[in-house]
């Protein structure tokens, strides 16, 4: 049985940049296709982007690029998102999600979620 | 890239049936077999509920089911139970290898 568990809370300044970690047990990363959404306070759920086994490359919402980066650390199966020049509309719970039991492709749909970490930006 | 559309809230009694429709372009809904629902509860990660338009997780109830017409596809519940009071999102694989999200529906068991 997968499961993906997120690093804890973090507050940070606007400017700042915040990683956050999303381990993976139950599987390899190399097995899996991470992909990150976000939800912001009373809002809803907006991707951030992800690996595309199909395309064989990191897709980003054009929203965040050039401002997120996505990474992954085979040795430890932890994957990773680092979002920079944070201002206040960044603050948001951030989600990673995978595919697993229901197909090999994540555009089937996410069927694991981490629990979710609490970004705030505040000065 | 837009976000797909969808009623802010729905709502039914018990034992009713109920549907919530989750509208896109051919960019999206309409050009790929590749939508998908998920359940949330507050302060709960999503759940997957539905996805390739039709398909039930195993571990799903089958009162939960999914259809596709056009560019609109649609999750029908029957047999509200309170339970199901939840928000509900629609998602999309899209023509730029991206994903999309609808807006959200709440759903309320009267």
């Amino acid at each position: 049985q997968v499961q993906l568990v997120q690093s804890g809370a973090e507050v940070k300044k606007p400017g700042a940049s915040v990683k956050v970690s999303c381990k993976v047990s139950g599987y390899t990363l190399t097995e899996l296709s991470m992909h990150w959404v976000r939800q912001a306070p009373g809002k809803g759920l907006e991707w951030m982007g992800g690996f595309d086994p199909e395309d064989g490359e990191t897709i980003y919402a054009q929203k965040f690029q050039g401002r997120v980066t996505m990474t992954e650390d085979t040795s430890t199966d932890t994957a990773y998102m680092e979002l920079s020049s944070l201002r206040s509309e960044d603050t948001a719970v951030y989600y990673c999600a995978t595919t697993t039991v229901i197909s090999t492709s994540p555009r089937s749909g996410f069927d694991i979620w981490g629990q979710g970490t609490m970004v705030t930006v505040s000065s | 890239q837009s976000a797909l559309t969808q009623p802010a809230s729905v709502s039914g009694s018990p034992g009713q049936s109920i549907t919530i429709s989750c509208t896109g372009t051919s960019s999206d809904v309409g050009g790929y077999n590749y939508v998908s629902w998920y359940q949330q509860h507050p302060g709960k990660a999503p759940k997957l509920m539905i996805y390739e338009v039709s398909n039930r997780p195993s571990g799903v109830s089958n009162r939960f089911s999914g259809s596709k017409s056009g560019n609109t596809a649609s999750l029908t519940i029957s047999g509200l139970q309170a339970e199901d009071e939840a928000d509900y999102y629609c998602s999309s694989y899209t023509s730029s290898s991206h994903v999309v999200f609808g807006g959200g529906t709440k759903l309320t068991v009267l």
